[in-house]
């Protein structure tokens, strides 16, 4: 049963602590996207890669968030300095684009900073 | 833009009942795909549900169903023969299929949560 996988499932750091989350795509997968679900504001998309390839990441804080792919099993979201306002769940979802396909999600990575 | 909105925050069933959640969108292009999504307590999210616009008929999975009507832009899940295990976070999705840099990306309502009450 191919799933995606999300490390760490849960995460308390202090804030301006750097923070790295990672992502394994369900395999032959070429689409990543990452995703952040807060309370407030639901769920946004940060950024989207198509063959490793970052597409959109107009989501994102520029200046202290970082997505990349460094092969086609992995991704990485990074945040360095964190601040309490990141807290918040951060999703990782994968598909393969043969046209508008469906995104499957990881369990998630619970993100507090204190 | 593309805008998805789920009007009913909260929502109550009994078991072995049925239920049907609303979602409306507001988008300019003419192909697209619609999503219902499960988030249980575990917030695992899990697809439920999907809909081509190209399509007339509406989909169907086992309990879960759909009415999609595209003029109207909208898109309500219905949940028959309700169970303990579908009390969860229902959220309705949109996704563009154009070529852009906004193609492929998931837009989602605020979500609606469902009780089933025993």
């Amino acid at each position: 049963d191919a799933r995606v996988t999300q490390t760490p499932r849960d995460k308390v750091t202090e804030m301006g602590q750097e923070v790295t989350m990672r992502c394994q795509p369900i395999l032959g997968h070429n689409t990543v996207f990452w995703y952040r679900q807060t309370m407030k504001q639901g769920l946004e998309l940060l950024a989207y890669f198509r063959n490793r390839a970052p597409l959109d990441d107009s989501g994102m804080p520029k200046d202290r968030f970082s997505a990349e792919m460094p092969d086609a099993t992995l991704a990485t979201l990074k945040i360095q300095p964190s601040e309490p306002r990141d807290s918040a769940v951060y999703f990782c979802a994968s598909g393969l684009q043969t046209g508008a396909d469906t995104q499957y999600f990881g369990p998630g990575t619970r993100l507090t900073v204190l | 833009a593309q805008t998805v909105t789920q009007s009913q925050p909260e929502m109550s069933v009994q078991e072995a009942e049925t239920v049907t959640l609303s979602c409306t969108y507001d988008t300019s292009e003419n192909n697209y795909y619609l999503f219902w999504y499960k988030q249980p307590p575990s917030r695992q999210m899990i697809l439920v549900i999907r809909q081509e616009a190209y399509k007339q008929q509406n989909a169907t999975e086992n309990r879960f169903s759909v009415n999609f009507q595209k003029a109207a832009k909208s898109f309500s899940l219905k949940i028959s023969d309700s169970q303990l295990g579908d009390t969860a976070m229902y959220f309705c999705a949109f996704m563009t299929t154009y070529s852009g840099a906004g193609s492929y990306q998931l837009t989602f309502g605020k979500g609606t949560k469902l009780s089933v009450i025993p």
